[in-house]
């Protein structure tokens, strides 16, 4: 049961790179999420896609952009990095957006450094 | 401004007792309510929720109590284990076109043997 997928686990990257954070879920679940986690706080949410073909901004979605690629996959880039992004990165799916339990499952995390 | 707070940022509890962890909560709105359980290296997994139509949900060891009133929610794991040592993350939910849990910064929990 690989349930949700996300690689890297960790990167390294100096200010004004770009990257791709990748996701992928098992589970045939039509939403798929994006957030961060910072020392001291709680997830917040950058980006959804609530069906394949949509996408949304969370909460924080500055300075980022996502693609739902298919059902299965979801990815997060980062077109110019900034220190403000070092920040674990979560990617979520769930059966589907705005149901009556909003039950997320969560991948294992990205831990992104921005130097 | 928090929506969602989790006043201790760490508990300690014995083996075999009762471990209460806390959650205050602002919007009135907010319609159900969940809490996650995280180990270090993992993302977080779901551990129980509640509808606001309810008073009390129970799984086990695990009890979440609402308090709608006083815009306060509880967990409590009956009794400890150390397995259970973990940091736990309130979350609400309401309903609206917009998809977002909001969560709390989390509680750590530390079960002694």
């Amino acid at each position: 049961n690989a349930g949700v997928t996300q690689t890297p686990k960790f990167q390294v990257l100096k200010t004004g790179q770009s990257m791709t954070l990748q996701c992928a879920q098992d589970m045939n679940h039509n939403s798929m999420y994006w957030y961060r986690q910072d020392p001291g706080m709680g997830l917040r949410l950058i980006y959804y896609s609530a069906s394949e073909g949509t996408t949304d901004k969370g909460e924080v979605p500055n300075g980022y952009n996502v693609s739902r690629l298919n059902k299965r996959e979801f990815s997060l880039r980062l077109e110019s990095a900034a220190p403000s992004q070092t920040s674990v990165y979560f990617c979520a799916s769930s059966e589907a957006h705005r149901a009556f339990v909003e039950k997320l499952f969560f991948g294992s995390g990205t831990q992104l450094s921005v130097l | 401004d928090q929506q969602v707070k989790q006043n201790s940022p760490s508990l300690s509890v014995q083996e075999g007792r009762i471990s209460i962890l806390n959650c205050d909560y602002t919007n009135s709105m907010f319609d159900y309510f969940l809490w996650y359980k995280k180990y270090p290296a993992e993302g977080p997994t779901f551990l129980i929720s509640i509808s606001s139509i309810k008073d009390k949900n129970e799984d086990g060891r695990f009890t979440v109590f609402l308090n709608k009133s006083a815009k306060h929610l509880s967990l409590h794991i009956v009794p400890s284990q150390p397995g259970d040592s973990a940091v736990y993350f309130c979350a609400a939910d309401y309903g609206g076109s917009q998809g977002n849990l909001i969560f709390g910064k989390g509680t750590k929990l530390s079960v002694k043997p």
